[in-house]
Order: structure tokens, then sequence, then C-alpha cells
């Protein structure tokens, strides 16, 4: 059980928009801790997508952009490639009774119909 | 050009310990703000954390796995070295290691990862 909630799996057409949420609660996303956005290609390490909440790294085509509201964050992905399909994950950081670590949302699976 | 990459056995037995090197280029531990973490993947499964270490020697680990879980650094030799005690089955994944940004705490940066498997 991941404390980063995301959902499983979404979809869309090559072009469509599709968004992928990132919930979590007031000891992570909602403690004003950044939401960061990984993107993973089958058999690839992961590769860092959205920093900060809504920064693109160098490289990043702008069809990628991140938000983040309150104790949830969304990942938004525009013009739908073939070469989008992948797992994305959300991470933030958490700092609770029990101490402060490094937390990963379950991972979304973008299927590109 | 910051890369990082791992290196450690493929296979362990169980209840033996793991201990995996992440050797660093392009950046040295000794900056200001930079960190190296491990993140593992079981197959088929989601990313988890496991461990930090900052330039200043400051430590973090998963609270699930803080027990079994060691981190160091050697900035001479711009190594990081996770030790992973009481290996079981459950823990055969990818491990990865990471470049770690203190500013908002992500990894930009990361090794191709090493796969190690957990059997008898």
């Amino acid at each position: 059980q991941s404390v980063l909630t995301q959902p499983p799996s979404v979809s869309g057409a090559p072009g469509q928009r599709v968004t992928i949420s990132c919930t979590g609660s007031s000891s992570n996303i909602g403690a004003g801790y950044d939401v960061h956005w990984y993107q993973q290609l089958p058999g690839a390490a992961p590769k860092l997508l959205i920093s900060r909440n809504s920064n693109r790294p160098s490289g990043v085509p702008d069809r990628f952009s991140g938000s983040k509201s309150g104790t949830s964050a969304s990942l938004a992905i525009t013009g739908l490639q073939a070469e989008d399909e992948a797992d994305y994950y959300c991470q933030s950081y958490d700092s609770s009774l029990s101490g402060s670590s490094v937390v990963f949302g379950g991972g979304t699976k973008l299927t590109v119909l | 050009q910051i890369t990082l990459k791992e290196s450690g056995p493929t296979l362990v037995k169980p209840t033996q310990t793991l201990t995996l090197t992440c050797t660093l280029s392009g950046f040295s531990l000794s900056t200001s703000g930079v960190g190296v973490g491990w993140v593992r993947q079981p197959p088929g499964k989601a990313l988890e954390w496991l461990a930090l270490i900052y330039w200043d020697d400051y430590k973090r680990y998963s609270p699930s796995l803080k027990s079994r879980l060691t981190i160091t650094k050697d900035t001479s030799k711009s190594q990081v070295v996770l030790t992973m005690t009481n290996m079981d089955p459950v823990d055969t994944a990818t491990y990865y290691c990471a470049h770690l940004l203190l500013q908002g705490v992500h990894f930009d940066y990361w090794g191709q990862g090493t796969l190690v498997t957990v059997s008898s």
C-alpha cells in the first residue's frame, strides 16, 4: 500500500489529453512538500519528468505539465503520442511522528490506444 | 555529465547480506545540497525508496526497512554503498541508485539499475 495514491491505469488515443492524479495527505503533499513525476519506459530506469510540482527538466516536451493543490497533484499529457506509453510515478516527502522519508505512488500505466 | 552505476551480486541466498555499490561520475558528494539515494523495484511492481545520504553525511532510511539497511559514502572513491541484511526472496528486485537534490528532495539522474535475485 503506497503512501501516495495513483490510478493503476489510464488510457487515451493519440492526440488526446490525459491526466494522472496523485493523492497524498497532510503529512506529505498537504504539508507543503514538493511533488515530482517520473516516466519509466518498458525495461528502462525511471526518468525525471516534472520536478518541484511543475518544472520540466531540460529536454522534456512541453506536452507534459504538473500541478499541485492541497493534498493532491496531477500530471497532464497533451497531444498524446505512442512513445508516451509508459509507467508514471509521483514522488514526494513525508514527515510524521515515525520520521521522515521519501515516498512514491504506486504507479500508473499509460496505454496509448 | 552526471552518471551513476550500480554494481554488486546478481544472486544472493536467503539470510545473506547484500552489498551494493553505486559509482558516481560527473559530480562530487562533497558538494553542498547533493545526495544519493537508493530505490528498488520488484519485478512488475512499483518503485520503493530505501535510503539516502547527503553531502554532509545526513542519512535517512525507509521506516519499514530501517533495521536492515546501512548507507555509507566514500567521497574520495566517488562511491555510495548500501548494505541490506537478512535477505529474503521478497527482496528480489532491480536496485537503482540516483542523484538526489536536497532542494525539493528528488532524483534527477538515475543509474541503469541492477537486478538482484534472492534464492537458495
